[in-house]
């Protein structure tokens, strides 16, 4: 069965970077688009960064472009998030999810149960 | 970005009754549209894609429909398990954008 498991999270300084993971099981990895997506305390979801299959496409929202950079590595089945300049808006339950068809980006139709980051001094 | 709003912000419904989202992109997003929902303290989870296509294992109760700029989430007979945060969101065009949410509650 798929499963998608986040770590990395904690708390961090305003300024700060942090790196996410996101360990990929049970299904083929390299074949399917990745999302990362995150959620404020008492808030909507906000989606963040999308990475392609091969990993050669990447978009971001306006919110995060040029701060957060989202990356994978395929032979390990790993999804990255590295975020720089970490503001107390960052702060979130982020999480990772697949994209329901292989070698295009749609929806996400398996997500992970998120990490924490809280950016506070 | 596509704006997309979401009403009611809250939905109170009885169990057995019809329960009717809706969705409105500020721009015409064609079909993608997806409808999520989100059961406190839980990761969400995907419902419709497509706008009308149901995921996999998903209860007939659910059914999406509308293109372009209004979409509709309808559930037919609420059960227990379905109070929670419904969320849509448009992956036609980028960034991504989801709706801010309709919470479903007992009434």
């Amino acid at each position: 069965q798929v499963q998608l498991v986040e770590s990395g999270g904690g708390v961090v300084q305003p300024g700060r970077s942090l790196r996410l993971s996101c360990a990929a099981s049970g299904f083929t990895f390299g074949d399917y688009g990745m999302h990362w997506v995150r959620q404020a305390p008492g808030q909507g979801l906000e989606w963040v960064a999308v990475i392609s299959y091969g990993g050669g496409d990447t978009y971001y929202a306006d919110s995060v472009r040029g701060r957060f950079a989202i990356s994978r590595d395929n032979p390990t089945n790993r999804l990255y998030l590295h975020m720089d300049s970490l503001r107390p808006d960052d702060t979130a339950v982020y999480y990772c999810a697949k994209d329901r068809v292989p070698y295009y980006f749609d929806s996400a139709d398996y997500w992970g149960q998120g990490t924490l980051v809280t950016v506070s001094s | 970005e596509i704006v997309m709003t979401q009403s009611p912000v809250t939905l109170s419904v009885s169990p057995g009754e019809r329960a009717t989202l809706s969705c409105r992109a500020s721009e015409s997003v064609s079909s993608k549209l997806a409808w999520y929902h989100q059961k406190p303290g839980q990761a969400p989870s995907l419902l419709i894609f497509g706008a009308s296509t149901r995921a996999t294992g998903v209860p007939a109760r659910f059914s999406g429909s509308g293109s372009g700029t209004d979409f509709t989430l309808t559930i037919s007979s609420l059960q227990s398990e379905d109070f929670a945060v419904y969320y849509c969101q448009q992956y036609d065009k980028w960034p991504l954008t989801f709706g801010g949410g309709t919470k479903v509650e007992i009434q």
